[in-house]
């Protein structure tokens, strides 16, 4: 099946930083979405984006489809942010989700 | 609020039970999706269900089963259960077939002891 790696694994930032996350795939996909999974647990839809870019405050996110890979930036962290962000991606004619393991953001004050 | 309710929010119960997780989806959502978060494998596709009918399988056991009701709510049956199933087990849900969008409910939090 597809492989989905997401790095770094863990990140610790000060507040008001600035992060990438990346997601690397290994398969043309028809789907890929950014989660972030907040403390209570709970998954946070934060970009459907399967190719190009997308802005959202102070979120966006890029995704190269021929590439195979998708970024995450989070610009100005605040502690809020903190949490576990996934991707995950889907294939053509298989709408179930794949996820990666995670990167882990800890956002310090 | 995505708007995908799941009924209960936390759940205990001892080894050997049976238990039934409910999901409403997004009104006008045709497809549910089952999805699995535990400790050791991480976030893992059950089953999808699509206007009634069982569309795909993935990591599902056979003490697993799911069905999807005339008005598009979903339940998840867990039974004989072990220590093993304790987990959090979210609901999606997306329009169509094919792509779209997966919009995710607030998860059932399961605990077997």
């Amino acid at each position: 099946g597809i492989q989905v790696e997401q790095s770094p694994p863990d990140l610790i930032l000060q507040e008001g930083a600035n992060s990438t996350l990346r997601c690397n795939f290994s398969d043309s996909v028809n789907n890929l979405q950014w989660f972030h999974q907040n403390p209570w647990g709970q998954l946070i839809n934060l970009f459907y984006i399967p190719s190009g870019t997308k802005q959202n405050g102070r979120l966006s996110a890029t995704t190269v489809a021929t590439e195979r890979y998708s970024l995450l930036y989070i610009s100005s962290s605040q502690t809020t942010d903190s949490g576990v962000y996934f991707c995950a991606v889907g294939l053509f004619g298989n709408e179930k989700l794949t996820f990666g393991t995670g990167t882990r953001l800890t956002i310090i004050p | 609020d995505s708007g995908v309710t799941q009924t209960p929010k936390h759940l205990i119960t001892a080894t050997g039970q049976r238990v039934t997780l409910r999901c409403s989806p997004r009104s006008g959502d045709l497809s549910v999706y089952w999805y699995q978060q535990s400790l050791d494998q991480g976030l893992q596709f059950l089953i999808q269900y699509y206007n009634g009918e069982e569309r795909a399988k993935g990591n599902i056991l056979e003490r697993f089963s799911a069905q999807q009701f005339p008005d598009l709510h979903s339940e998840l049956n867990l039974s004989s259960l072990e220590l093993g199933d304790s987990a959090l087990y979210f609901c999606a849900s997306s329009v169509d077939i094919g792509s779209g969008e997966q919009y995710f409910g607030p998860g059932t939090r399961l605990t077997v002891t």
